[in-house]
């Protein structure tokens, strides 16, 4: 199993400011995503941190706001830009196995914006 | 584009009861999840399910998987207090990626 340490735990930030959340894996791993869990909601997937290459972001996601960085394969952060109170949420990075192995969340970051 | 539909959302039960949360989803996938999360915290990884009829049991929780109906259940047996939690299934889309259920909100009252 793949152990992720995900920081900050929690945040209280000002709208207009960003924040750098950091996820980092035991082991090497080719895929991390992030994700976002706004309150109440479920979780949806922001983006895919390839390593060597630009992040594939999804629909309705872009890097503007949420700039990824993938230096390595045990490393990744996910940047909140020019933040509003709709940024409030819950943001998750994951990462999978190998084939028919679990899917393994960090901790996740709250992230309040006031 | 693959869907992943929970039902019910919302659960109140007694302890001591059986019960079943259903999840379906509209596109054939290779991984089934199943996730708990209690208040405030990440996700819980319960159970992955890769083939047609394939059942796992973990103390009260059974999760079932019929890929034919596309179909996956999560059957609660004799509910006790601390299954209080919301319990998501999800799907692997694409290159590994996770398409989440709506979540179920679990309460089980004494």
């Amino acid at each position: 199993s793949a152990v992720i340490s995900q920081k900050p735990s929690r945040d209280i930030c000002q709208r207009g400011t960003s924040l750098t959340i950091q996820c980092q894996v035991d082991s090497q791993v080719t895929m991390m995503f992030w994700y976002r869990q706004q309150p109440g909601q479920s979780l949806t997937l922001i983006a895919t941190a390839n390593q060597g290459s630009e992040a594939t972001y999804e629909s309705g996601f872009v890097i503007d706001k949420f700039p990824i960085s993938r230096p390595n394969l045990t490393f990744s952060t996910l940047t909140v830009s020019n933040m509003s109170p709709e940024d409030s949420s819950i943001y998750l990075c994951s990462v999978s196995g190998t084939v028919n192995t679990e899917a393994f969340f960090g901790q996740g970051t709250r992230l309040t914006v006031v | 584009e693959l869907k992943v539909e929970q039902n019910p959302l919302f659960l109140s039960m007694q302890e001591g009861k059986n019960y079943t949360i259903y999840c379906n989803y509209s596109t054939t996938s290779d991984r089934l999840y199943w996730y708990r999360q209690d208040p405030g915290k990440s996700l819980e990884s319960l159970f992955v399910l890769l083939s047609n009829g394939a059942v796992k049991q973990e103390g009260r929780l059974m999760a079932s998987l019929d890929t034919k109906a596309r179909l996956s259940t999560l059957h609660i047996t004799a509910a006790v207090h601390d299954l209080s939690a919301t319990y998501f299934c999800a799907l692997i889309q694409g290159a590994q990626k996770l398409v989440f259920g709506q979540g179920t909100r679990l309460t089980i009252n004494p």
